[in-house]
């Protein structure tokens, strides 16, 4: 089965340049999440997906991030304008979906290679 | 808002040693908690654990959740240089609601 699938790897950019990074799910995952992971932190959630809508995106720095997963599959995640402090690594990941049935039960998150984005 | 801790944030330990790992929680609508391995980027999927007072082994690495105690420990025995990484602890709430804790370095010497 493949992985989560992640690109590019590593992106340098200048501040105020903007970048957009994509993720493509495993095959048949509802729940998708996009992390950022910044130098000696642990992953901090940005938005999370339920197929193509929207379930959390308290965190999201909405006046310069911007995330869409059209027909629940692939998503994208942009930064515009980027800044310093956006330099960190972007993780996305994904799980099974949930029936009804078993909506008290969560499964585990599977992760992609993740991209290094780095703000000059 | 949910808040998961992870205590020490780092350690160095040489080979052979045991390593103990904390992790405490105030998670709203608790559903599981789960223990990754993070070496470069991706972190990888450890365990999953969802009942209280039963210990989960893989190999030289297990774990036990205490509710009561908002608390989980994820142990490594006979530590290996491969064992060198970050550790992390997540906590799954309704909605597969996803909350990580800062992550503990270890570092293990030969």
């Amino acid at each position: 089965e493949a992985g989560v699938a992640q690109s590019p790897r590593y992106k340098i950019i200048e501040k105020r340049q903007s970048v957009a990074f994509w993720c493509n799910p495993i095959s048949g995952h509802a729940t998708l999440y996009w992390y950022q992971q910044i130098l000696g932190q642990g992953p901090k959630l940005l938005i999370q997906f339920q197929n193509n809508g929207v379930v959390d995106d308290s965190q999201l720095p909405k006046d310069r991030f911007s995330a869409e997963r059209l027909k629940g599959v692939d998503s994208t995640l942009k930064i515009q304008p980027a800044k310093l402090e956006d330099s960190a690594v972007y993780l996305c990941a994904s799980s099974f979906p949930f029936v009804r049935r078993d909506r008290d039960k969560n499964t585990e998150a599977f992760f992609g290679q993740g991209t290094r984005l780095t703000v000059v | 808002e949910d808040k998961v801790v992870q205590s020490p944030l780092s350690l160095v330990v040489h080979e052979g040693d045991t390593v103990t790992l904390n992790c405490s929680y105030e998670v709203t609508n608790f559903r599981s908690l789960l223990w990754y391995k993070q070496e470069k980027k991706a972190p990888t999927f450890l365990f999953m654990l969802t009942s209280s007072g039963i210990e989960k082994k893989s190999g030289r690495l297990s774990s036990i959740l205490d509710k009561k105690e908002l608390s989980s420990i994820l142990n490594i025995t006979a530590t290996q240089t491969g064992d060198s990484a970050i550790y992390l602890c997540a906590v799954g709430a309704a909605g597969n609601k996803l909350t990580f804790g800062g992550g503990t370095r270890v570092l293990v010497k030969p």
